[in-house]
């Protein structure tokens, strides 16, 4: 079955950096868009970065371009998130996520079918 | 502020029907991009609750519909039961934005 396994969170200080991992099993990652989104604490959910199934098309939110990588490694079916420059406004859990794409009317657009766990990442002095 | 706008909360008796909506605008909604919902329920990752407007995932419960009219959308949930209590979240594509977002959230809380 569908599982991600996201590592990789802690606590860092102000300017440092973490490198988040989302181990997925049960599918090829390379068959699937796969975004990163993240929820602070008591907040909702905000959508940080996606990578198309081809890798030609990636995805930043405002808020962290510039900042934030994403990469795979196919071989390990693995997807990252490498963050740097870390700010207090990044603590949040982050989330990996599946996307099969919804097609409808000629066009598609992202849903997000399977979840991993998540994991916190903490920034503060 | 999020561009799609949800109720903060809604409540309803056990056996009620509730409704939560989603308000955006003719940039993702009304543009005719779809609406996916999704339920968290407390301490736990989302999970794809409709996609499509109101396609159900297998395992859904056929209480829980959706909707989509203009430049809004709508999650019904019918029978209301305590393990429906949880935050549940809207999301669309924005032209304008040129990438997909979610609602505010919206907590639900069974009386």
């Amino acid at each position: 079955q569908v599982q991600l396994v996201e590592s990789g969170g802690g606590l860092v200080k102000p300017g440092g950096s973490l490198r988040l991992s989302c181990a997925a099993s049960g599918f090829t990652l390379t068959d699937f868009y796969m975004s990163w989104i993240r929820q602070a604490p008591g907040k909702g959910l905000e959508w940080v970065s996606y990578i198309s199934s081809s890798g030609s098309t990636i995805y930043f939110a405002d808020s962290v371009k510039g900042r934030f990588t994403i990469s795979r490694d196919n071989a390990k079916n693995s997807l990252y998130l490498q963050m740097n420059s870390l700010r207090d406004e990044d603590t949040a859990v982050y989330y990996c996520a599946r996307d099969p794409r919804y097609c409808s009317g000629g066009s598609c657009q992202a849903v997000l079918d399977h979840w991993g766990q998540g994991t916190l990442v903490t920034v503060s002095s | 502020q999020s561009v799609l706008t949800q109720p903060p909360s809604v409540s309803g008796a056990p056996g009620q029907r509730v409704t939560i909506s989603c308000t955006g605008s003719s940039s993702n909604i009304g543009a005719g991009y779809d609406v996916h919902w999704y339920q968290q329920l407390p301490g736990t990752a989302p999970k794809l609750l409709i996609y499509g407007n109101s396609i159900r995932p297998s395992g859904v419960p056929d209480r829980f519909s959706g909707s989509k009219s203009g430049t809004s959308a709508s999650l019904a949930i019918t029978g209301l039961q305590a393990e429906d209590e949880a935050d549940y979240y809207c999301q669309s594509h924005d032209s304008s934005l040129r990438g997909s977002l979610f609602g505010g959230g919206t907590k639900l809380t069974v009386l």
